[in-house]
């Protein structure tokens, strides 16, 4: 299985400043036929169920602020948030989904 | 709009089992396959197990094969998950997600249902 990690574990930072995570797989999600990698992110607030943000590593989903943006490729990437708000308080995880099974981040804190 | 509705968690006893729903709509249940994942109190997002739209195809976590059993109803657009042999480890909210249409991310949640495993 493909293993993900996310760094830091918790992240404390001021409204309106610029908060980045990392995450790292243990081999490349790049999916060659397309160039794409196959690497999503989740924003899961308190007491809710995670919501996708980003797929494909930069794709932001409908609705989702351009705020957040992804980048990164092949085994590193990460995923930016600009002009912090209140709002945005929520542990954030990374999926690949480049091979069975689709495996997780262990999740990065966000706190204001 | 797409809806997932779990149900049937509860608090069971080692050993027993206890089968989980996710009524599901606002989407055409019968062409997206469909995972369950769980998260421990406290704890990361783990996948559990998968079952493609035609339920043909289906595979689990090691840490619950065996012992748990996804299935689907698409004439009542019902996706289930069988847990048998529950253990303490298997306490988690459970969530039902819909898989994007070709790739294993996942574009809709429930609000999950809470498994808790105690004696």
């Amino acid at each position: 299985d493909i293993v993900m990690t996310q760094s830091p574990d918790s992240l404390a930072v001021s409204l309106g400043e610029r908060a980045t995570f990392n995450c790292k797989s243990s081999q490349s999600v790049l999916y060659t036929s397309s160039y794409r990698n196959c690497l999503a992110w989740y924003q899961q607030k308190p007491g809710q169920p995670p919501k996708l943000l980003i797929s494909w590593a930069s794709t932001r989903e409908s609705g989702v602020p351009d705020r957040f943006s992804g980048s990164g490729s092949g085994t590193d990437f990460t995923l930016t948030i600009t002009h912090l708000q209140a709002e945005d308080v929520a542990v954030y995880y990374c999926q690949q989904y480049y091979s069975d099974p689709c495996t997780f981040g262990q999740g990065t804190k966000l706190e204001i | 709009q797409v809806q997932l509705v779990e149900s049937g968690g509860g608090v069971v006893q080692p050993g027993t089992s206890l089968r989980l729903s996710c009524a599901a709509s606002g989407f055409t249940f019968r062409t997206y396959a469909m995972h369950w994942v769980r998260q421990a109190p406290g704890k990361g997002l783990e996948w559990v197990a998968f079952m493609s739209s035609d339920g043909h195809n289906k595979y689990y976590a090691d840490s619950v094969k065996g012992r748990f059993t996804i299935s689907r109803d698409n004439s009542n657009n019902t996706l289930y998950l069988q847990l048998n042999g529950l253990r303490a480890e298997d306490t988690a909210v459970y969530y039902c997600a819909k898989r994007e249409f070709n790739w294993n991310y996942l574009d809709y949640w429930g609000q999950g249902t809470l498994v808790t495993v105690s004696s």
